[in-house]
């Protein structure tokens, strides 16, 4: 089956902008969560949506928000960019249930100028 | 301060012998690990799972060992190939229906011919 797509792969933005991301989920997974990876601060999660609800919230500041839609998809923005935004923001889906697997996608790229 | 640390930011195998990642965690509430490869621009891959009724799990060349007491576990890859250069992360959660996952810094294998 299909496994997790993240879109758009690769992306420049001005400081400043606003940023959109999206994921689909493996079919039959509820669970979609969100990670940002920098060479410095190594792979953190953001946020996870379950049932289109939050579930879990990272320290991560309220410029960074996220939604899901009743089909699993999830989307996540930043709002008003900034150069230390740049990363790659991978996103991973499982079933939700407890002592669970996720799975990720390849990731978007994001590069703030 | 990280709740997950692998303090070994590299190592070198040969190839055919055995490769020992470590992993180490402060948080004595996680009782849900797991271990991740990744390459270069790629999303990481779901390797093993282990969860605290366990100490050791296998699957084919990947063997996980977990020492609660000692709040370690470690990742032995055996035979090593070539083509298990990547860096591989140690994640751990505590075992709820959350999917919040705080991953180590990662190691990078590098397995010589």
């Amino acid at each position: 089956k299909a496994g997790v797509t993240q879109t758009p792969r690769y992306l420049i933005k001005t400081r400043g902008q606003q940023v959109t991301l999206s994921c689909s989920p493996i079919s039959g997974h509820r669970s979609v969560s969100w990670y940002q990876q920098t060479p410095g601060q190594g792979l953190q999660f953001l946020f996870e949506y379950f049932s289109e609800t939050q579930r879990n919230k990272g320290n991560f500041p309220g410029r960074f928000s996220g939604r899901q839609f009743s089909n699993s998809r999830s989307e996540m923005n930043v709002s008003t960019l900034e150069l230390g935004d740049s990363a790659l923001y991978l996103c991973a889906s499982s079933l939700g249930t407890a002592a669970d697997t996720i799975y990720f996608g390849e990731g978007s790229w994001l590069t703030v100028v | 301060d990280q709740q997950v640390k692998q303090n070994s930011p590299s190592l070198s195998v040969q190839e055919g012998r055995i490769s020992i990642l470590n992993c180490d965690y402060t948080n004595s509430m996680f009782d849900y690990f797991l271990w991740y490869k990744k390459y270069p621009a790629e999303g990481p891959t779901f390797l093993i799972s282990i969860s605290s009724i366990k100490d050791k799990n296998e699957d084919g060349r990947f063997t996980v060992f977990l020492n609660k007491s000692a709040k370690h576990l470690s990742l032995h890859i055996v035979p090593s190939q070539p083509g298990d250069s990547a860096v591989y992360f140690c994640a751990a959660s505590e075992d709820n229906y959350g999917q919040n996952f705080v991953f180590g810094p990662g190691t990078r294998l590098s397995v010589l011919p």
